[in-house]
């Protein structure tokens, strides 16, 4: 069925190091996935996103990989800063979906360690 | 911000009653996507509207429905509601591709309407 799960619920990070989330997908289909940072009492706040036809992306101190061969997507957060505290969902959008179906995953909480 | 806006942003319902949310999408987007998110829990998609028809549709039942307005604004009602249906429920908006609108790229997330039933 169609799922994407992450490796760890929860990661601590010390400020000023660099955070990697993982993510695992299972649904060979999809064509484009994107990461959603959310701050309590806030919506999902896009971060940065990936197509099928990428196995890396840079944006403003992140970086997602792409690895379709294991199904793997992984979101790095260089230097690691307070505000960058928040649960951080890896999403995937199935390509046999007319519509822009994003499933999610159940998301990992960053905490960050002064 | 997103430039979504969702109301109104906390709401308390008893079982049986039903509710109306409302989302004004993004200036220049023209799709709309409601999510529910349990608590703990990623955001489940409901269906999303694509100029005022619903284009999609995940796993809910009929009692959820949803209509959109020439502008572009959306709203989500559920009927009957039962207490599973205490969530966060987000609106996103988003553009659709060129050559295939119904298909879109990014979508931008409302800061959601917390709704309550006892």
């Amino acid at each position: 069925g169609e799922s994407v799960g992450l490796h760890l619920p929860t990661l601590s990070v010390q400020e000023g190091d660099n955070s990697i989330i993982n993510c695992a997908y299972s649904n060979s289909a999809s064509d484009y996935f994107i990461w959603y940072k959310q701050e309590s009492g806030k919506g999902p706040q896009f971060i940065i996103d990936i197509r099928s036809n990428m196995d890396k992306r840079q944006g403003q101190r992140v970086t997602v990989l792409l690895n379709k061969t294991v199904k793997h997507l992984s979101l790095q957060i260089a230097a690691t800063q307070p505000g960058d505290s928040a649960v951080y969902f890896c999403a995937e959008r199935p390509r046999y979906s007319s519509a822009s179906k994003i499933i999610f995953g159940s998301g990992t909480r960053l905490s960050i360690r002064p | 911000e997103t430039g979504v806006t969702q109301s109104p942003t906390h709401l308390i319902k008893t079982r049986g009653q039903q509710v109306t949310l409302r989302c004004s999408s993004q200036s220049g987007h023209n799709t709309v996507s409601w999510y529910q998110q349990a608590l703990g829990q990623g955001p489940q998609f409901i269906f999303q509207y694509y100029r005022e028809e619903e284009n999609g549709r995940g796993n809910f039942p009929p009692r959820f429905s949803g209509l959109q307005f020439p502008n572009y604004s959306s709203e989500l009602n559920v009927n009957a509601l039962e207490l599973d249906d205490s969530a966060l429920y987000l609106c996103a908006s988003s553009r659709g591709l060129a050559g295939d609108e119904r298909r879109t790229r990014t979508q931008y997330f409302g800061p959601g309407t917390r709704l309550l039933v006892l």
